[in-house]
């Protein structure tokens, strides 16, 4: 399986500012790299595919970068509707899998 | 708009079956894409299951292909996860979604907590 290293697990930061979010492969997977945004009570939502396309909807304060096995979400000036959990996700191959999971809290 | 819920039972015994339906609206499923299970363990480990396609062939995560099944009610719109000989590390959010096959996953379920215990 590929295994997914996301980091950090937990990163506090505050509105307008700008965080990074690590997501590193177990093999090259190209740029088959998903990014998600989770939110308590909310359906998960697709925010990048492809390493750095922006799903519909998606504001472009994020981006996504990387290829191969490093990859990498941005989110720049902070919104208080961004802070959520978020997971990048390989669809190189199956089984799919996931990071672990980056927790966004408002400093 | 594309949505999909999730229904079941909060909580099962050890041992027993887990069952879990996703219906879907906005999207007929034998339309296209592939409609997974997914499921979020305390902690946060995130764990694709398996999915059915829009043809409906299933694939499965090797880590549960003995105690598995995806199908599904094409006249319904929807389709179902069978968990069998659960055990307490079953305890999780369950999720449905659409994709798989191998694919980003674009439109989810909001899911559905499942506890494990006797």
């Amino acid at each position: 399986d590929v295994q997914m290293t996301q980091s950090p697990s937990y990163l506090a930061a505050s509105p307008g500012e700008s965080v990074f979010i690590s997501c590193k492969a177990s093999k090259s997977i190209s740029n088959y790299l998903a990014w998600y945004q989770q939110k308590p009570g909310e359906a998960n939502k697709l925010l990048i595919y492809s390493g750095s396309t922006l799903q519909s909807g998606t504001p472009s304060r994020f981006s996504g970068s990387g290829s191969g096995t490093d990859f990498t979400l941005t989110i720049r000036n902070l919104e208080p509707e961004d802070f959520a959990v978020y997971y990048c996700q390989q669809y190189y191959e199956k089984p799919l899998t996931f990071g672990s999971g980056t927790k966004l809290e408002i400093k | 708009e594309i949505q999909l819920q999730e229904s079941g039972p909060g909580l099962v015994k050890p041992s027993q079956s887990l069952s879990l339906t996703c219906s879907v609206t906005g999207y007929t499923i034998t339309s296209g894409y592939d409609w997974s299970w997914i499921r979020k363990f305390p902690g946060n480990k995130m764990e694709w299951m398996g999915y059915i396609s829009y043809s409906g062939s299933t694939n499965y995560n090797p880590s549960l292909k003995s105690r598995i099944s995806i199908t599904r009610d094409t006249s319904k719109n929807q389709f179902f996860l069978q968990l069998n000989s659960v055990t307490t590390e079953d305890t999780a959010t369950y999720y449905c979604a659409r994709g798989g096959g191998p694919h980003y996953f674009d439109y989810w379920g909001q899911g559905v907590m499942v506890t494990v215990s006797s």
